[in-house]
């Protein structure tokens, strides 16, 4: 089962622009993460977040937390280019130690 | 340099074939991963492992095998049983524990001719 769904799914802004996507979840977690991935590549992790925190940031990157609402928000500021892939929540926590993934945003930065 | 190596990259195989698709890391991580992802999809656990010897079904478990008999491969096996195996593969590790990143190989593309 997918814990997460992100939205929107497809996303497309000019170099420059902020871009923001959503993720919703559907029960208690201890973390959530935020992963890329490139076409045709594996994931690369971007941030974590734990369920005690709000906002947390990293270079161009802002994660925020409502734990209440089941939700989180990944902006990345001044996009580039280079930004352009698929980014997914996942979310973490228990004795099982498993990741469950959510169904990703495809982000395109247009030059 | 440290990190996980999936092999082969790509991969036909004809229906009714098994296929082993191999995992390893150098990261000396426990616990190890298998996801499929289908396109425009996100991923879906196969199975995953926390300790050598030892491993649980994921969600999508049925018409796949893993073995863990040492801490650094992980390798899964695509039976005829598997339906639809024609997918991309990623294996992950990560360190034993509640939090933490998870570290991806390549991937591995599957195709059924």
């Amino acid at each position: 089962s997918q814990q997460g769904e992100e939205d929107p799914q497809a996303l497309s802004i000019q170099e420059g622009e902020n871009a923001t996507m959503n993720c919703s979840y559907k029960t208690s977690i201890n973390n959530l993460q935020w992963y890329r991935q490139n076409s045709g590549r594996g994931l690369v992790h971007l941030i974590l977040i734990r369920s005690n925190e709000r906002e947390k940031h990293s270079g161009r990157l802002r994660v925020t937390l409502d734990t209440s609402k089941k939700s989180s928000s990944l902006l990345i500021t001044a996009s580039r280019a280079a930004d352009t892939a698929s980014y997914f929540c996942a979310t973490g926590g228990g004795a099982t130690n498993k990741l469950i993934f959510g169904t990703g945003t495809l982000l395109a930065v247009q030059p | 340099d440290g990190g996980i190596t999936q092999s082969p990259k790509y991969l036909f195989r004809k229906e009714g074939q098994n296929v082993t698709l191999s995992c390893e890391q150098n990261l000396n991580h426990d616990a190890m991963y298998w996801y499929r992802q289908d396109p425009g999809q996100g991923l879906r656990l196969i199975y995953y492992s926390q300790i050598v010897n030892d491993f649980q079904k994921g969600d999508i478990a049925e018409g796949y095998s893993v073995s863990r008999e040492k801490k650094e491969s992980f390798p899964l096996t695509v039976t005829s049983a598997q339906k639809n195996p024609t997918a991309f593969y990623l294996c992950a590790s990560r360190l034993q524990g509640d939090t933490g990143e998870l570290f991806f190989g390549e991937g591995s593309r599957l195709t059924v001719l």
